[in-house]
Order: structure tokens, then sequence, then C-alpha cells
């Protein structure tokens, strides 16, 4: 099942902060967070294995709660760079795949 | 080191027809995943390949096809084009037994136009 990323889309100024969340019905054992920027291939941001992990990249940080079967990837002080669609990536329960979220398109102004 | 390397870049065919995508997966890994693209939506999964053999397969109809070859590179095959086959293609590879706690490392992907 794919898991379900809010919102969907957000607009910011430089400098501010956002938060994109991403849920599962189904037990998570990691996450997996990429960003695409437009006409590019998704690049890998972090992966999550264990529950309350935190991990961070640059000023974006991510969080997972095993409980809740959830994750949310925090981007702070936001640059013109970050701008660009955010997809969380899920295993299976055979671990074997990646199932996406419809993604959360991001964009910065200056 | 190299990426994930895919072609052609772009392909334009005509519906009915059959399109070949071709990807070369990063030095050393043994997993290539594809998945499609459509325009402005998601990433959906289509096949994985792992040590030549595919070993899963997402929820597409069976003129998506594929193979892995020795040396790990990897080709998708679209018969019976459709319009709405038109997406990025996208290959992925991975070291191999699963991506659970393996990253995936995109190629650039291929744009086909069904017409």
């Amino acid at each position: 099942q794919q898991p379900v990323q809010s919102p969907q889309a957000v607009i910011l100024r430089e400098g501010e902060d956002a938060v994109i969340n991403c849920s599962s019905s189904k037990a998570l054992y990691s996450v997996h967070w990429y960003r695409q920027k437009h006409g590019e291939a998704p690049v890998f941001l972090m992966i999550l294995l264990k529950g309350g992990e935190q991990k961070g990249h640059e000023k974006i940080s991510a969080s997972f709660n095993e409980k809740k079967q959830q994750s949310s990837l925090y981007l702070t002080a936001s640059q013109l760079s970050y701008s660009g669609t955010y997809f969380c990536g899920t295993p299976n329960n055979a671990g074997n795949m990646l199932t996406f979220g419809g993604g959360t398109r991001l964009m910065v102004k200056p | 080191e190299a990426g994930v390397t895919q072609s052609p870049t772009h392909l334009i065919k005509t519906r009915g027809q059959q399109a070949t995508l071709r990807c070369s997966p990063i030095s050393g890994h043994t997993s290539v995943y594809w998945y499609q693209q459509a325009l402005g939506l998601g990433l959906q999964f289509l096949l994985w390949y792992d040590e030549g053999e595919e070993r899963n397969r997402g929820n597409f109809p069976p003129r998506f096809s594929g193979r892995q070859f020795p040396n790990y590179s990897s080709e998708l095959n679209v018969n019976a084009l459709e319009l709405e086959d038109s997406a990025l293609y996208l290959c992925a590879s991975s070291p191999g037994e699963g991506s659970s706690g393996n990253t995936i490392y995109f190629g650039e992907g291929s744009w086909l136009t069904v017409v």
C-alpha cells in the first residue's frame, strides 16, 4: 500500500520552515526520503531505520515514529535549492521493493 | 564512480508499437528496479530484478516485461503501446537483496511518448 504524504504542495519564502509528513497504514520498518527537481532523477536524501531515529542532511532533518507509523521531514530556513518534489518511500512486507507516496511539491520563493 | 545510466533519453513511439528501454546499474549493484512516473504523478513500481531473475512486479499488465543480463544491466520492454504509457521511466539500482535497508539510486530516466 502506498504511503500518504501531506501536504500535497507547499509554497515558502526563503528562510521559512516546512514540515512534510508521510504516514502508512501498515507497520513501518524503514522510511526513505528523496527529492526530485523538475526534469531530473529523484535524489536520495536519507533513510531512517529505527523507530524514533532522527537524521539530518544540511538543514533538512527527519524523524521516524514507528508506533504512529509515520515519518516527518523538516526543512529549516529553506533555501531556493530546496525546491522540488519530495517523496517518501516505504518497503513492502518482504522488504524487497519501495512504494512511494504521491509526493509533496515544495516551492521556495525569494 | 558512474551512476545509474539509462537510454534512450527520449523515445517517441506510435500506439501499438513496442518500446525497449535500457539501464546500467551502479558498478557492484545487483538489483535493478523500474518505476513509471506519469506526468505530474508519483513513482509507480514496475519491476525488480536481482541476480538475473524477476523478484517482484507491480500492478501492471503483462505487456510490461523486462530482463536482467549477466552484467546486471536491464531492459524494460513495453508491448502494444497505449497512449497512457507515456511517462518517465526511471531505473534504480541497489547493492542487492531488496531495498529495505539499502538505498536505491535512480538514473535520469527515459521519457517515452506514445502518439
